[in-house]
């Protein structure tokens, strides 16, 4: 079935640097993709939903020069931290889905900022 | 605006058991969507059943199946003959189609299986 790779599972950086988590959908298009963020013990909060070749809409209260979503193929998308703080540390999830197709989701990643 | 509400932070049912989770849903939408997602340790989310709002029969997947009610506006979850990989968070799901396609998620339901 279709698969959501999401890349890295965990990373760890220091306060103040970037760092980018792909998206990519395996064996179908993903005209659309979400990035999410879960924070322990809670729900899933829709940070952005991006477009294939349009800029993401994101939901209020999203920094969009903090939280930068490229789409820029209709197999990958990325999110960027930029200028990460530990307020940042969290887990994020990509889910996409294409055309008459259900979401799938990706494994998510643990960042921590250190 | 769309809402999903859990009102069951945890639930924990005996192996073999059946449990319900409920979920509760706020829309002046008529087409829509519901899911019902499980979220294991792992922190994959994988998709356990889904329902249409416009069929009226409710959807069944092997053990699960859901107590969909329009008019209430209630999208409950029924687990049958409870297996210990049962064990997860579990996130009742809400999307409007054409419109973004965005997701709403409820507050999530932690179940526990007792061996």
């Amino acid at each position: 079935g279709a698969v959501v790779s999401q890349h890295p599972s965990r990373v760890i950086c220091k306060s103040g640097t970037s760092v980018k988590i792909e998206c990519r959908s395996l064996d179908f298009q993903a005209t659309t993709m979400f990035w999410y963020r879960q924070f322990p013990k809670q729900s899933l909060m829709l940070m952005a939903t991006s477009n294939e070749g349009s800029k993401a809409t994101y939901e209020q209260g999203v920094e969009k020069d903090k939280f930068l979503i490229n789409h820029a193929s209709l197999t990958l998308s990325t999110l960027t931290v930029t200028s990460a703080h530990p307020e940042d540390s969290s887990f994020y999830i990509c889910s996409a889905r294409g055309q008459g197709s259900p979401l799938h989701f990706g494994n998510g990643t643990r960042l921590t900022v250190t | 605006a769309q809402t999903v509400t859990q009102s069951q932070p945890e639930m924990s049912v005996q192996e073999a058991e059946t449990v319900t989770l409920s979920c509760t849903y706020d829309t002046s939408e008529s087409d829509y969507y519901l899911f019902w997602y499980k979220q294991p340790p792992s922190r994959q989310m994988i998709l356990v059943i889904r329902q249409e709002a416009y069929k009226q029969q409710n959807a069944t997947e092997n053990r699960f199946s859901v107590n969909f009610q329009k008019a209430a506006k209630s999208f409950s979850l029924k687990i049958s003959d409870s297996q210990l990989g049962d064990a997860a968070m579990y996130f009742c799901a809400y999307r409007v189609p054409n419109t973004g396609n965005q997701f709403y998620f409820g507050t999530g339901t932690s179940l526990t299986v007792i061996p």
